[in-house]
């Protein structure tokens, strides 16, 4: 079964701190790997994606890692603001169809 | 650019009552287009994927079903609701190739 296992399920972080989201995936035909930010109430949006030709990839704050060989790949938030506080998604598809999502992470940030 | 318009935005219905929720995407053309739900505090799991007019695949067995009546418009349905099918249901659009999917602003279904 094609499954993305995400963790932690919940994070508490002060503002300025660095959270940081992990996941792995199975199937290693998977080879788009996007991260989704989500706000209550709303739809997902994408936030940053890798494919598994780099180990990294910085999109102003938010930075993906991504270690083929250990089939995982995670986000890290630098300068974390309160206004990042929301629920995040990692996911896995091949091409960019389909995804397979992790089950979350909420995110809270601290003043 | 591309839009993805969902309604309604919430919904409250009895158990045993018919359901139909639309979709419909602007900006792009024969998109690929998803029915996901999301439980509450979990994630999201696809439902329905269709590459085409009239074109559907059902993802995991249960009480809804999904059609592509025309290019951008996608409807969700289920001809008798059960207290299971509460959450949050999310369209979404991608293209072959294209940078990623993208998700209309979802439904919030309450069946009581």
């Amino acid at each position: 079964q094609q499954q993305v296992k995400q963790s932690p399920q919940s994070l508490i972080v002060q503002k300025g701190g660095i959270p940081i989201i992990n996941c792995a995936y199975e199937n290693t035909a998977f080879d788009y790997f996007p991260w989704y930010q989500q706000f209550p109430g709303k739809g997902p949006a994408l936030l940053i994606a890798i494919r598994p030709d780099v180990s990294e990839k910085k999109e102003g704050r938010f930075t993906i890692s991504f270690n083929k060989s250990a089939k995982q790949f995670s986000l890290h938030i630098m300068d974390s603001q309160p206004g990042d506080s929301a629920t995040y998604f990692c996911a896995a598809s091949m091409g960019n169809e389909k995804l397979t999502f992790g089950t979350g992470t909420r995110l809270t940030i601290i003043p | 650019s591309q839009t993805i318009h969902q309604w309604p935005a919430t919904l409250v219905q009895p158990v045993g009552s018919p359901l139909s929720l639309e979709c419909t995407v602007e900006g792009t053309s024969n998109p690929n287009l998803y029915w996901y739900r999301q439980a509450a505090g979990r994630g999201l799991q696809l439902l329905f994927y269709s590459v085409g007019i009239g074109q559907i695949s059902s993802e995991v067995p249960q009480n809804l079903s999904a059609s592509r009546p025309q290019d951008r418009q996608f409807i969700l349905s289920s001809k008798k609701l059960l207290l299971s099918d509460s959450g949050f249901y999310l369209c979404a659009w991608s293209v072959l190739g294209g940078i990623s999917t993208f998700f209309g602003p979802g439904t919030r279904l309450t069946v009581l």
